[in-house]
């Protein structure tokens, strides 16, 4: 079974940092591009980053630019997001999600908290 | 600028059909785009890949009631004999150069 899972979702204070992790199974990670979205409570969905299968190029959304950063270790089926300078607007719901574009899998997403 | 429109909100009553629509931008008109399920207190599920000339692609276990068309900016799903657990919010989503992931606002659906 094809299947993302997230990790590393938290409480934090405004200015704190955290790191998500997604572990891939079921495919090989290596044949495909990834993205984070994500959707703050009561929200619709917000993309936030993208990655390819070598590193270049990567993406970012305008909110996020500069303090967000994204990486992937191939050899351990493996996405992160690094997330500095965290403000309440981050707060959301984080989900790893595969695709070139076209998403064709979620992961079931690990909540993130910035107390202000 | 690439922009999805969706109404944010349906309904239909259990057994009925619905159609939801997405729109595309109108210089993007013929972008394809994807439809994603989210039900309550769950993460999106892919459902379709839908092209401009209305062709589409399901994901595994989609069932047979989901269906995709296009007509010029505008991309559809429909959904025939609707069930409970269909009650949902649908996201339509594209992406473009430089830009990975464009989402509409979502249509919440309530089936009656």
């Amino acid at each position: 079974e094809m299947q993302l899972v997230e990790s590393g979702g938290g409480l934090v204070q405004s200015g704190g940092s955290l790191r998500l992790s997604c572990v891939a199974s079921g495919f090989t990670f290596n044949n495909y591009n990834m993205n984070w979205v994500r959707q703050a409570p009561g929200k619709g969905l917000e993309w936030v980053s993208f990655i390819t299968t070598d590193i270049n190029p990567i993406y970012y959304a305008d909110s996020v630019k500069g303090r967000f950063t994204i990486s992937r270790d191939n050899a351990k089926n493996s996405v992160y997001l690094q997330m500095n300078s965290l403000t309440a607007e981050d707060t959301a719901m984080y989900y790893c999600a595969r695709g070139d574009g076209s998403i064709d899998l979620w992961g079931q997403g690990t909540p993130v908290t910035v107390s202000s | 600028q690439l922009v999805l429109t969706q109404s944010s909100s349906a309904s239909a009553s259990l057994g009925a059909s619905v159609k939801l629509t997405c729109t595309l931008s109108s210089e993007h008109s013929t972008y394809a785009i994807v439809w994603h399920q989210q039900q309550p207190e769950k993460g999106p599920r892919f459902l379709m890949k839908l092209n401009n000339d209305g062709s589409h692609t399901k994901g595994d276990g989609v069932p047979d009631r989901f269906s995709g068309s296009s007509s010029g900016p505008e991309r559809y799903l429909t959904i025939s004999s609707l069930q409970s657990e269909d009650e949902a919010d649908y996201y339509c989503q594209t992406w473009g150069t430089g830009i990975r992931g464009v989402f509409g606002g979502g249509t919440k659906l309530t089936v009656l």
